[in-house]
């Protein structure tokens, strides 16, 4: 089925820095969502976007939901140890029509952070 | 709020053997849920679409007769994989929608099927 362009793929970085995601889709979500998922467990939800242009923070993570509605970025600062793991950004269309309620997930982006 | 129960976490069964996985919210009603497969270092692939009281949507390339979905109650739907056969080994992660709210989907914590 249809992804969204998530990138990057993977991403090492030192304790403390700062980390950016994206993704971007060439039709129109109009719910932006952003997961996190350890390994051998299910997606935890992060932060959901409902409006364009929408910036939402949860803690040192921040998304927001591109204007045009065709993409999305997740920013996670000073990074910590325990934000390994991968990250998924999802689209989700309005309601009406068979997609209504279905996520798009992107390929995710694989975070490592060294100590 | 909004926990969703997978169980098992894990099984392994014998080839030809069906094995039943189940999906409870525990403290919402969710009117939907969902089945999703996923393989290793891959994304979430959705299966189908699991509505309380109908038929569940199956998306395509997904067998129905293969993969029986139930979703008697407004807590607990069910992923049966019957005639399990090697190639069916993945993780397997069900996520339920709440009734009214925002539409999100929060996910049980998937279910590790290893077919021998």
């Amino acid at each position: 089925g249809q992804q969204l362009n998530q990138s990057p793929q993977s991403m090492f970085i030192q304790e403390g820095e700062d980390v950016s995601m994206n993704c971007t889709s060439s039709s129109i979500f109009n719910t932006w969502l952003w997961y996190k998922q350890d390994p051998g467990e299910g997606p935890v939800l992060l932060i959901a976007l409902y409006k364009a242009g929408e910036l939402t923070s949860n803690g040192r993570l921040t998304a927001q939901f591109g204007i045009t509605r065709k993409d999305s970025f997740l920013n996670i600062s000073a990074s910590i140890p325990s934000d390994v793991g991968i990250y998924f950004c999802a689209g989700q269309r309005a309601a009406g029509g068979t997609s209504y309620g279905k996520l798009t997930f992107g390929q995710g982006t694989i975070l490592t952070v060294h100590p | 709020g909004a926990v969703v129960s997978q169980h098992p976490s894990w099984v392994i069964c014998k080839s030809g053997t069906s094995v039943k996985i189940e999906c409870r919210s525990l403290d919402f009603q969710a009117t939907t849920m969902f089945w999703y497969r996923q393989f290793p270092k891959q994304s979430l692939m959705l299966m189908a679409t699991s509505n309380e009281g109908s038929k569940a949507t199956y998306e395509q390339g997904v067998e129905k007769d293969k993969f029986l979905i139930n979703h008697a109650s407004l807590t607990l739907s069910t992923l049966t994989v019957t005639s399990a056969h090697p190639e069916d080994s993945s993780f397997y992660i069900c996520s339920a929608r709440a009734a009214g709210g925002k539409n999100i989907q929060y996910f049980g914590a998937g279910t590790r099927l290893s077919v021998l």
